[in-house]
């Protein structure tokens, strides 16, 4: 139990559509990254929000953004959904940027059909 | 760019034995490397890291060695046990250059037989 939640558990959704994926971070964490781990591969960073500022983006398309909340909750967007954009979606807390020892969340399995 | 390399998608090996898992990366600035084991329908849990100042970082029964120079690093698991199994991440990052992008090899998954 890592006390980073996110929600839904899983999603489907059309091509073309958007998506809102939440994420509730440890308490007392105030840095909240995103990855995407597509079958059979590595998680792949997508962005990093450090007291509600992205602070740090891979190498995903302007269609991919985020959000995080005074709370350090965090969301992340998905317009114009792609088949490809089906994956398992991982929210990661930290305490402060350059801990690397991130907690992850269960994650959120998205289907794009 | 896959920069962070497991070569192998599997491994099983007998419970009490040693499991040893590998990783390989390309790129030199990478300072700080962790591994990471996944249970099925959980996130990641973090296990293990070592800094690029050390060669060696034992935790218990994990131990992860770095040699910088063949750009290399394995996780070490004596004695294995069946709770062991899952699949094993490895990441490189270098936390003041690239904002914590941690890049992650495709994992490995072990199996660890009774």
């Amino acid at each position: 139990e890592t006390g980073v939640t996110q929600s839904p558990t899983h999603l489907i959704k059309t091509r073309g559509q958007q998506v809102t994926l939440r994420c509730s971070s440890q308490s007392g964490h105030n840095t909240v990254s995103w990855y995407q781990q597509a079958l059979g591969q590595g998680p792949q960073f997508i962005f990093q929000y450090y007291r509600e500022e992205e602070n740090g983006r891979g190498n995903f398309p302007p269609r991919f953004s985020g959000l995080q909340f005074p709370n350090y909750s965090s969301e992340l967007n998905v317009n114009a959904l792609e088949l490809d954009d089906s994956a398992l979606y991982l929210c990661a807390s930290s305490g402060r940027v350059g801990n690397t020892e991130a907690f992850f969340g269960q994650g959120t399995r998205l289907t794009v059909v | 760019d896959q920069q962070v390399k497991q070569n192998s998608p599997s491994l099983s090996v007998q419970e009490g034995r040693i499991s040893i898992l590998n990783c390989d990366y390309t790129n030199s600035m990478f300072d700080y490397f962790l591994w990471y084991k996944k249970y099925p329908a959980e996130g990641p849990t973090f296990l293990i890291s070592i800094s690029s100042i050390k060669d060696k970082n034992e935790d218990g029964r994990f131990t992860v060695f770095l040699n910088k120079s063949a750009k290399h690093l394995s996780l070490h698991i004596v004695p294995s046990q069946p709770g062991d199994s899952a699949v094993y991440f490895c990441a490189a990052t270098n936390p003041t250059y690239n904002n914590n992008d941690m890049r992650f090899g495709a994992g490995t998954r072990l199996t660890v037989k009774p």
